[in-house]
C-alpha cells in the first residue's frame, strides 16, 4: 500500500463549479502538507502549504487537513478552464524530510 | 531569472546507451533535487544536493544511475547503461530552503529508451 493515496481521475467539471480534491495517507508522522499544480508538459508548482491540521485559504483555493482521519482536501471555487491541470498532494514528517507525493488527479474544467 | 533550466527537453535513445540529463538551478538556490515521474510510480525523489554535496541518494534506483554537481550552477544525472524501464520524465528542482516545499521545478526531460 502506498503511503499517500490519490484518485488519478480525470475529474471533469463545468466552469464555475467547485472542484474538490483529496488525498489519504497512512503515516501519522506527516505534519507538512502541500498541493502542487502541474500543467501538461510542465513541472509542478506549489499551490498551497499547510502545517498540521486546519484550513488555509488563498483566493479561490482552500486547503484542509484532518490529521485524525489522515485526510487532506483542496477546494477550488469558481473554477476556470485555466485550472485544468493535474493536482498533486505531497506531505512529509518534518521540515527536512523527503516529500511523499500522491499520484496526482487530472482536472478538466469545461467552458 | 529564467527559472530552472533543463536540457534536453526530449531524449530518445537505444537500450544500453549512456544518457546524460542536465540542469541549471536558479541562481542562489543552495538545494538541488532530481525527480523522476512515471504513470506507475508518480513523482519520486532520486537524489538531492546541498551546496553541491549529495545529501540523500536513497532514491536512486540502481547503480546505473549517478548524479553530480560540479558547481553551484550545474548538475547532471547520468544513466549508464539505459534500459526501457528508465523511460520517464525527469525533473530537476532547486530551492532556498532545506525542505523541498518551496522548490521550483524545471520543465523536465522526457526520456524514452527503446
Amino acid at each position: 500500500q502506498k503511503e499517500v493515496e490519490q484518485d488519478p481521475g480525470p475529474l471533469s467539471v463545468p466552469e464555475g463549479a467547485i472542484v474538490s480534491l483529496n488525498c489519504t495517507y497512512s503515516n501519522s508522522a506527516f505534519q507538512y502538507f502541500m498541493w502542487y499544480r502541474q500543467y501538461s508538459r510542465k513541472g509542478p508548482e506549489l499551490l498551497m502549504y499547510t502545517y498540521s491540521s486546519g484550513n488555509k485559504e488563498d483566493g479561490r483555493f482552500t486547503a484542509q487537513v484532518d490529521k485524525s482521519s489522515k485526510y487532506i482536501s483542496l477546494f477550488i471555487r469558481d473554477s476556470q478552464p485555466s485550472d485544468s491541470a493535474t493536482y498533486l498532494c505531497a506531505m512529509r514528517a518534518d521540515s527536512w524530510g523527503k516529500l511523499q507525493f500522491g499520484a496526482g488527479t487530472q482536472v478538466v474544467v469545461t467552458p | 531569472d529564467a527559472g530552472v533550466i533543463q536540457s534536453p527537453r526530449h531524449e530518445v535513445t537505444e537500450m544500453g546507451q549512456e544518457v546524460t540529463l542536465r540542469c541549471k538551478p536558479i541562481s542562489g538556490h543552495d538545494y538541488l533535487f532530481w525527480y523522476r515521474q512515471t504513470m506507475m510510480r508518480g513523482l519520486e525523489l532520486l537524489i538531492y544536493f546541498n551546496n553541491n554535496v549529495p545529501i540523500d541518494d536513497s532514491g536512486m534506483p540502481e547503480d546505473r544511475f549517478s548524479a553530480k554537481m560540479p558547481n553551484a550552477s550545474f548538475s547532471t544525472l547520468k544513466i549508464q547503461p539505459s534500459e526501457p524501464r528508465d523511460s520517464a520524465v525527469y525533473f530537476c528542482a532547486s530551492s532556498l530552503t532545506p525542505g523541498n516545499t518551496e522548490a521550483f521545478f524545471g520543465q523536465g526531460t522526457r526520456l524514452t529508451v527503446v
